[in-house]
């Protein structure tokens, strides 16, 4: 069964630090959303791509967050410099069509930032 | 601005019975309602969709209640087991956006 690959599982970084948390989404997915995950709460949305195209990027902080997906396949999320508030698990899904039906989730990034 | 609300944020049932979980939105422009079950430390597992032109769905002990003008639906979990403890999230989709719930975290006694 196909699925949404995430690495590095887990990742421990000292703030004002750069990270980077990369996604390979289901074969043949055309879009990839990128998700935080705070304890206890539900995924929220950080952006969205069509291919390589960002479609929705409008709860992404981009004073410190950037997002990639430049040949239209895999993705890198980026945070620099990382801040305590950023500890939470990162979530990467995919879906092969234009809207939000049967986004499948890779396993999550756990980081933390100290 | 939580546009799906779910409750209730946790539950305890015996093995066997049924786990009732409740969500309501408000956007009518949403027109997929997934639910996801979510194990400790895993990414969430689509479990089961609804579209709103059908009022109940049913995949195994997993059945959803959707009631279009109440803007309201749930998840029956029928015959729970103790794998079954897990969190669950409803969600709601429309103009290509998933929006949560908050999750409900349940834990079936053997």
């Amino acid at each position: 069964e196909a699925e949404v690959a995430q690495s590095p599982r887990y990742k421990i970084t000292e703030k004002s630090q750069a990270v980077a948390f990369w996604c390979d989404p289901i074969s043949g997915h055309a879009t990839l959303y990128w998700y935080r995950q705070i304890l206890g709460q539900g995924p929220e949305l950080l952006v969205q791509f069509q291919d390589e195209s960002v479609v929705d990027d409008s709860q992404l902080p981009k004073d410190r967050f950037s997002a990639e997906r430049l040949k239209g396949v895999d993705s890198t999320l980026k945070i620099q410099p990382a801040e305590l508030g950023d500890s939470a698990m990162y979530l990467c899904a995919s879906s092969n069509s234009r809207g939000g039906v049967a986004q499948y989730f890779g396993p999550g990034t756990r980081l933390l930032v100290l | 601005q939580q546009q799906v609300k779910q409750s209730p944020q946790s539950l305890i049932v015996q093995k066997g019975g049924i786990s009732i979980i409740n969500c309501a939105y408000e956007n009518t422009a949403f027109d997929y309602f997934p639910w996801y079950q979510q194990f400790p430390g895993k990414g969430p597992a689509l479990l089961i969709a609804i579209r709103p032109d059908v009022s109940e769905k049913k995949e195994g002990r997993f059945t959803i209640s959707f009631n279009k003008s109440a803007k309201q639906f749930s998840l029956h979990i029928m015959d729970s087991q103790p794998g079954d403890s897990a969190t669950y999230f409803c969600a709601a989709s429309g103009m290509a956006k998933l929006s949560f719930g908050a999750g409900t975290t349940v834990t079936v006694r053997a």
